[in-house]
């Protein structure tokens, strides 16, 4: 089945405790990206990548970083976690190295930081 | 900066009822646009993906229109079930970074 998987589902932790959150794509997509989701807010981009190695910032970057080692895999790390990144989170995967194609979400990671 | 508006926030209707969801935005330069539903605590469906070069999208009882002069959307649901009950979003894929844009979304209620 094509998917995006996310993992954790729902993470608590403390402030300033290092966290990855794992991001994988079957579909052999060229495009991935995160979102956040935050009430009043909607969703933001944090940051896309467009291949392999190739990453940029979206509108809310800071305080998290990304990398793209392999085409399926983009994980979202948070090096020093604080309580205005409790938020939803969602990572998507598109073909095509611009993301113009349909863009496929996976079930979210619901991260609260104390 | 593209911006996209989803209004009203929230719409309550009887079963049954026909009715349209609106997107406007304020680049016209975009890819495309999609509509995504999203159930409480979910992640996104895509519901309907319109290029940029098209004027609709038909899926079921789904059908979205797109005009990009306008900057305008509508996703129109035909004989509403308790079912569709969820919140609507329609995503602009503009030109700047290759940057999707969201609406606030629209948090539809269908009354049996």
């Amino acid at each position: 089945e094509a998917q995006v998987t996310q993992n954790p589902r729902y993470l608590i932790t403390v402030t300033g405790k290092k966290l990855t959150v794992t991001c994988s794509q079957n579909m052999n997509h060229e495009y991935m990206s995160w979102y956040r989701q935050d009430p009043g807010l909607g969703l933001r981009q944090i940051y896309y990548s467009m291949n392999v190695e190739v990453t940029d910032k979206g509108d809310v970057p800071e305080g998290y970083k990304v990398s793209r080692k392999e085409k399926r895999n983009f994980p979202l790390i948070l090096e020093s976690p604080s309580p205005n990144q409790t938020s939803l989170y969602f990572c998507a995967s598109t073909l095509g190295g611009v993301g113009v194609g349909e863009q496929f979400f996976g079930p979210g990671t619901r991260l609260t930081v104390l | 900066k593209q911006e996209v508006t989803q209004i009203p926030a929230a719409l309550s209707v009887p079963e049954g009822e026909n009715l349209v969801l609106n997107c406007s935005f304020t680049d016209s330069a975009i890819y495309n646009l999609q509509w995504f539903r999203q159930d409480p605590g979910k992640g996104l469906t895509s519901l309907l993906l319109i290029q940029s070069s098209q004027r609709e999208q038909t899926s079921g009882r789904l059908n979205a229109s797109l005009d990009k002069s306008s900057g305008r959307s509508t996703l129109y649901i035909a004989a509403s079930q308790p079912g569709d009950s969820a919140t609507y979003l329609c995503a602009v894929k503009g030109h700047e970074k290759s940057k999707l844009t969201f609406g606030k979304g629209i948090t539809l209620s269908v009354r049996p």
